[in-house]
């Protein structure tokens, strides 16, 4: 069964500065990981999808990697802004569980200005 | 635009009286789901379909049935619904449940059950 970790579950830091969230998983038989954004009481908005054949993925300031045999990835964010405040969830997508999403618990970050 | 759409986005209703959580994607994908958030427990995935007429059970079924009779619609139907399915519930849809395919989520239904 997979189990997927998110380590810090809180992370305050001051504008500026760039980050780093982690993100281990158990089964590395995934076919991907996504990363999300999720604000306080809202959606789910998808950050980055990374394919199981794939070392890392970026789209503008962030930057999120995968390693399979280690069953670890990451989500740099370069120059955090207040506006990055959000919680961050990573989900990786299995060969075994039909397609099912597993998520960690989440990283809440805050930036302050 | 490429969009997943619930409604309602608030429900509140008495243990009971039977309810209906509507989900709609445009982007004809194949694979949906419905999950909860709770705190604590994070999101778990409820049911999910792989196509039209395909519905299986995820990790916490208990409580909920689902249809698919349109590729497009998902809904998810609690028909006694209990306080302890007070949860933020989404909906999520991809191409397919394999390889490349992003996750698209809805907005959430935020449940109250009294």
């Amino acid at each position: 069964k997979q189990e997927v970790t998110q380590i810090p579950a809180a992370l305050s830091v001051p504008e500026g500065e760039n980050l780093v969230l982690n993100c281990s998983f158990t089964d590395s038989a995934i076919y991907n990981l996504q990363w999300f954004r999720q604000d306080p009481g809202k959606g789910l908005t998808s950050l980055l999808l990374i394919q199981s054949s794939q070392r890392e993925q970026t789209s503008g300031r962030l930057n999120a990697s995968l390693d399979k045999s280690s069953g670890r990835s990451t989500l740099y964010i370069a120059a955090s802004q207040p506006g990055d405040s959000a919680t961050y969830l990573c989900a990786g997508r299995g060969g075994t569980s039909y397609g099912k999403l597993t998520f960690g618990q989440g990283t809440i970050l805050t930036v302050h200005p | 635009e490429a969009q997943v759409t619930q409604n309602p986005r608030y429900l509140i209703t008495v243990t009971g009286k039977k309810l209906t959580v509507t989900c709609s994607q445009n982007m004809n994908h194949e694979y949906m789901s419905w999950y909860r958030q709770d705190p604590g427990l994070g999101l778990r995935q409820i049911y999910y379909s792989m196509n039209v007429e395909v519905t299986d059970k995820g990790d916490v079924p208990e409580g909920y049935k689902v249809s698919r009779k349109e590729k497009r619609n998902f809904p998810l139907i609690l028909e006694s619904p209990s306080p302890n399915q007070t949860s933020l519930y989404f909906c999520a849809s991809s191409l397919s449940r394999t390889g490349g395919t992003e996750a698209f989520f809805g907005q959430g239904t935020r449940l109250t059950v009294v």
